[in-house]
């Protein structure tokens, strides 16, 4: 059973567009959560993360959301830019794993159309 | 710059094969982590160490191991490879700081097939 889902495979957005990225998890001892970007061919990049203490996180273009009680986290990236596009990989942690342990979801694929 | 490489980049072996894929982190890193990348499952965690001479299973760990002699080296080897075993593998690696959650650093990748 996935204790982190991305339920959208794959996503399609217009250049200057907002594109929302969703992951759920399941897992209530998950206490921090973080986004990765990965290109073809790459390893997968950090791109940002948020602590449960928080609703919210933001760099630059990017910002992430937090629901706890629904446990479900967002990444909003404004505006959207074809370097954006990537596989994006929402992934757990729980204070209680060791040595930063991280569980990973399936990936969303971000095609951002010039 | 610290860095983290995998060797090699692509590799083709036959069925039954012991191979090793190699993985080198010069972040002076304690924790390293090896995952497999499958379409649909994302990335799982084979194996991982906490440092010199610590190995511990991951979720999908079944026909794999590794060995950690020292702080910079991790390598995972398939003991006989099957057709499963087809896919990308990325190593990671972060610090081991009491009380948060560091970010991990990822190689490249290997693209392994398994015929």
């Amino acid at each position: 059973d996935q204790q982190v889902k991305q339920n959208s495979p794959s996503l399609s957005v217009q250049e200057g567009r907002i594109s929302i990225l969703n992951c759920d998890y399941t897992n209530s001892m998950f206490d921090y959560f973080l986004w990765y970007k990965k290109y073809p061919a790459e390893g997968p990049t950090f791109l940002i993360s948020i602590s449960s203490i928080k609703d919210k996180n933001e760099d630059g273009r990017f910002t992430v959301f937090l629901n706890k009680s629904a446990k479900h986290l967002s990444l909003h990236i404004v505006p959207s830019q074809p370097g954006d596009s990537a596989v994006y990989f929402c992934a757990a942690s729980s204070k209680y794993n060791a040595g930063n342990m991280l569980t990973f979801g399936g990936g969303t694929r971000l095609m951002v159309k010039p | 710059d610290a860095e983290i490489t995998q060797s090699p980049r692509h590799k083709i072996t036959e069925t039954g094969r012991q191979v090793t894929l190699a993985c080198h982190q010069t972040w002076n890193h304690n924790n390293m982590f090896w995952y497999r990348q499958d379409l649909g499952h994302g990335l799982r965690l084979i194996h991982y160490s906490y440092g010199v001479q610590d190995t511990n299973k991951g979720e999908v760990s079944d026909g794999y191991s590794v060995s950690r002699s020292n702080t910079e080296d991790l390598p995972l080897t398939l003991e006989s490879a099957a057709s499963s075993q087809t896919s990308v593998y990325f190593c990671a690696s972060s610090s081991n700081q009491a009380g948060r959650t560091d970010t991990q650093y990822f190689g490249p990748g290997t693209r392994l097939t398994v015929l």
